[in-house]
C-alpha cells in the first residue's frame, strides 16, 4: 500500500516568506508526527498529533511555525517569515494509534527547504 | 533534558567485516527505544522496536540488544555489505505513542 507522501519534495524560498509543507499519512494512521533535521543535527520532534486530541507542540523552536491537521489525516506545516536557519529536511512520519507504537513510526521520504 | 547519545558518528569498514554501534538514553520513566536505518534519498525505515530489558531482536544480518537498566543498546552488522551503507538512527520515548528523541547518529560506509 501507499506509505507516507510529503510535498514539495525540494523548496527553496527567499528570507522573509512564508511557506506550506505537506504530509499525507498512511491511511488509518491516528498518529501524524513532525520532525526536522537541520544540517549536523539529529532528528528534531517538533509536533504531534494524535487523533481528535490537542496537539503536543512542544517542539515548535518559535511562533512562526504552526501546522494543522485537517480531518485526521492531511497535515500543513506553516513557516511564516523564513528565516536562513529553518534551513532543513522536514520530516513527516505517521503510526497506527498509541497501543500500537511498539510497531515504530512511518516516515515519509521529506521535505528539503532551502531559505536563501 | 533527556539526550540521546550515539557513537560512534561515523564509521567506515570493508566489506565482510562486522560493526557495532552504541546507542544511550535516559534510563527513567522508559518505554521503547527505535532504531532507524537512513539512506540516503530515501525515507528512514524502521529496524526494531524495543520495550523490555534484555531484549533482542534480530533482522538478517543486523541484530540490536537492549539494557534499560543501564540506559543503552546495541546494533551489530554481521558481515557487512555496501548495502548497508547509511545513517543508523536510534531513538527513545518515555510515552506511549509519543515523540521520538532521536540520536545524531551513525553514518556507515561499507567499501566493495
Amino acid at each position: 500500500g501507499a506509505g507516507v507522501s510529503q510535498s514539495p519534495s525540494n523548496k527553496v524560498t527567499e528570507k522573509g516568506k512564508d511557506v506550506e509543507l505537506r504530509c499525507d499519512p498512511i491511511s488509518g494512521h491516528t498518529a501524524l508526527y513532525w520532525y526536522r533535521q537541520s544540517l549536523g543535527q539529529g532528528l528534531e520532534f517538533l509536533i504531534y498529533f494524535q487523533g481528535n486530541s490537542a496537539p503536543d507542540k512542544s517542539g515548535l523552536p518559535s511562533d512562526r511555525f504552526s501546522a494543522e491537521r485537517t480531518g485526521g489525516s492531511v497535515s500543513t506545516l506553516t513557516i511564516q517569515r523564513t528565516q536562513q536557519e529553518d534551513s532543513a529536511v522536514y520530516l513527516c512520519a505517521s503510526s497506527p494509534h498509541p497501543g500500537t507504537s511498539g510497531l515504530g513510526q512511518y516516515f515519509g521520504p521529506g521535505t528539503r527547504l532551502t531559505v536563501t | 533534558i533527556l539526550n540521546v547519545e550515539q557513537s560512534p558518528q561515523s564509521l567506515h569498514v570493508q566489506e565482510g567485516d562486522s560493526t557495532n554501534f552504541t546507542c544511550s538514553f535516559p534510563s527513567s520513566n522508559f518505554y521503547a527505544l527505535h532504531w532507524y536505518r537512513w539512506e540516503t534519498a530515501k525515507s528512514p525505515e524502521a529496524l526494531f522496536v524495543m520495550t523490555l530489558n534484555g531484549d533482542e531482536k534480530k533482522k538478517g544480518r543486523i541484530s540490536a540488544t537492549l539494557n534499560t537498566k543501564e540506559g543503552y543498546s546495541y546494533l551489530y552488522i554481521k558481515g557487512s555489505q555496501p548495502e548497508d551503507s547509511a545513517t543508523y538512527l536510534c531513538a527513545y520515548n518515555y510515552n506511549q505513542g509519543g515523540k521520538l528523541i532521536f540520536g545524531q547518529g551513525t553514518e556507515l560506509s561499507v567499501k566493495p
